[in-house]
């Protein structure tokens, strides 16, 4: 079972809306990233959060934005919601340190109307 | 050009046989390579990790990485029907703060 825990699995809001994605990373990870997923293509790197602060973006307008707390969890915004927003959100863990891959969790899944 | 390249598939196997399943990459700063499956619904979860060129195996999988030819592979022996799921190969670079960048992922069925 993940230890990357994401809430809610599904969501369906409006466009122009705000929304908010949470995410409880395992224990100790203090490197977090999130992805966004559109149907049939891989995941595309939004940000990642170590200790804190932001520490690499990829191209993602700032209407997508990020928090990560100091128990392992996490938040990413996203503001004046567009259709092409709809996708699959996931976020990824690592204790920095690690040899090992990023943990996922299952993701939430977004539909913007 | 895309920095990961994958062929989408879909590939349909019958039970039992090998998979091989293909990645392309440009950009040659160190780096280091994953192969994560996907089931329906869920998020990826790891099967293998390597930094090195050459052959890695755990069980029915053996991932290989020619860095010459930039060029990433994963086999499936003995291929089952639980198998079934989308294949994602993944590129990671730690002097852009480790992100990964991910092939479009190939879809896998394995026939009973």
């Amino acid at each position: 079972e993940t230890g990357v825990t994401q809430s809610p699995t599904h969501l369906i809001k409006t466009r122009g809306q705000q929304v908010t994605l949470r995410c409880s990373s395992q224990s100790g990870h203090n490197t977090v990233s999130w992805y966004q997923q559109a149907l049939g293509q891989g995941p595309q790197f939004i940000f990642q959060y170590y200790r804190e602060e932001e520490n690499g973006r990829g191209n993602f307008p700032p209407r997508f934005s990020g928090l990560q707390f100091p128990n392992y969890s996490s938040e990413l915004n996203v503001n004046a919601l567009e259709l092409d927003d709809s996708a699959l959100y996931l976020c990824a863990s690592r204790l920095r340190q690690s040899n090992y891959g990023y943990t996922f969790g299952s993701g939430t899944r977004l539909t913007v109307v | 050009q895309k920095e990961v390249e994958q062929d989408p598939g879909p590939l349909s196997v019958p039970e039992g046989a090998i998979v091989s399943l293909n990645c392309t990459y440009s950009n040659s700063a160190f780096q280091y390579f994953m192969w994560y499956r996907q089931y329906s619904r869920k998020g990826p979860e790891l099967l293998m990790y390597t930094y090195s060129s050459g052959n890695k195996e755990d069980g029915r999988f053996t991932a290989q990485v020619d860095k010459s030819s930039k060029y990433i592979s994963l086999f499936i022996r003995d291929s089952q029907p639980s198998d079934s799921a989308t294949y994602l190969c993944a590129r990671g670079e730690e002097t852009s703060g480790s992100r990964l960048t991910f092939g479009e992922g190939t879809q896998l069925t394995v026939n009973p």
